[in-house]
């Protein structure tokens, strides 16, 4: 398997444009995880899905962001509009969970600059 | 109080001597820890899981956990500069939420 796909590797928008980040988890694979790392806050949980539900958002800073699953190989985060505070890396990860133990897997990230 | 915390460092030691990472949690239902390494400008990539208290050994890297202290450790042995990176932290609860530490940054000097 490729293991975790993230595209694009590098997004230079402006302030106010909307922005979409994909991910391909890895084939077989029950959940998915977007994550937002910066230097100030770390890597920041934004959402995850299991079985293409989404479980937990409460890490989704404010309605500008949405993310869906609309089926067990794609996944999306959006953010419109986007503001210079959204520049960050945004990595996707994906996991086959079962019984406690989840390993999970990270895409290469994809580096978002809003100016 | 974050829910992962780790000392972000910078830890430095000589190469050849043992690297200790250290990293509590808050949730007394997480189930499964683990360890991640994270090179400047690369991925998260996964060195060991732990979720039974005590040791687990893998090559160099041994996971320490404690849950009635709700600790776990990483020691690295006989540490090369090559293990110079960040160490994430990562806690995994019953709900398959899985939660980060800021990390401690590692240097190895040679």
């Amino acid at each position: 398997d490729a293991g975790v796909i993230q595209s694009p590797r590098h997004e230079v928008t402006e302030m106010g444009q909307e922005v979409t980040l994909r991910c391909k988890p890895i084939s077989g694979h029950n959940s998915l995880f977007w994550y937002r790392q910066t230097m100030m806050r770390g890597l920041e949980l934004l959402i995850y899905f299991n079985n293409n539900v989404p479980i937990d958002d409460s890490g989704m800073p404010e309605d500008r962001f949405s993310a869906k699953m609309p089926n067990a190989s794609f996944s999306t985060l959006k953010i419109q509009p986007s503001e210079p505070r959204d520049s960050a890396v945004y990595f996707c990860a994906s996991s086959f969970y079962t019984a406690g133990v989840t390993e999970a897997f990270f895409g290469q990230g994809t580096r978002l600059t809003v100016v | 109080q974050k829910e992962v915390e780790q000392n972000s460092g910078p830890l430095s030691v000589p190469e050849g001597a043992i690297a200790s990472l250290n990293c509590t949690y808050s949730d007394r239902g997480s189930q499964s820890f683990f360890w991640y390494r994270q090179y400047s400008g690369k991925s998260p990539e996964l060195i060991m899981f732990i979720y039974s208290n005590g040791d687990k050994e893998d090559g160099r890297f041994t996971a320490q956990l404690n849950k009635a202290s709700q600790y776990v450790s990483l020691l690295i042995r006989d540490s090369q500069p090559s293990d110079s990176a960040t160490y994430l932290c990562a806690v995994h609860n019953a709900g398959n939420m899985l939660t980060f530490g800021g990390g401690t940054r590692l240097m190895v000097k040679p």
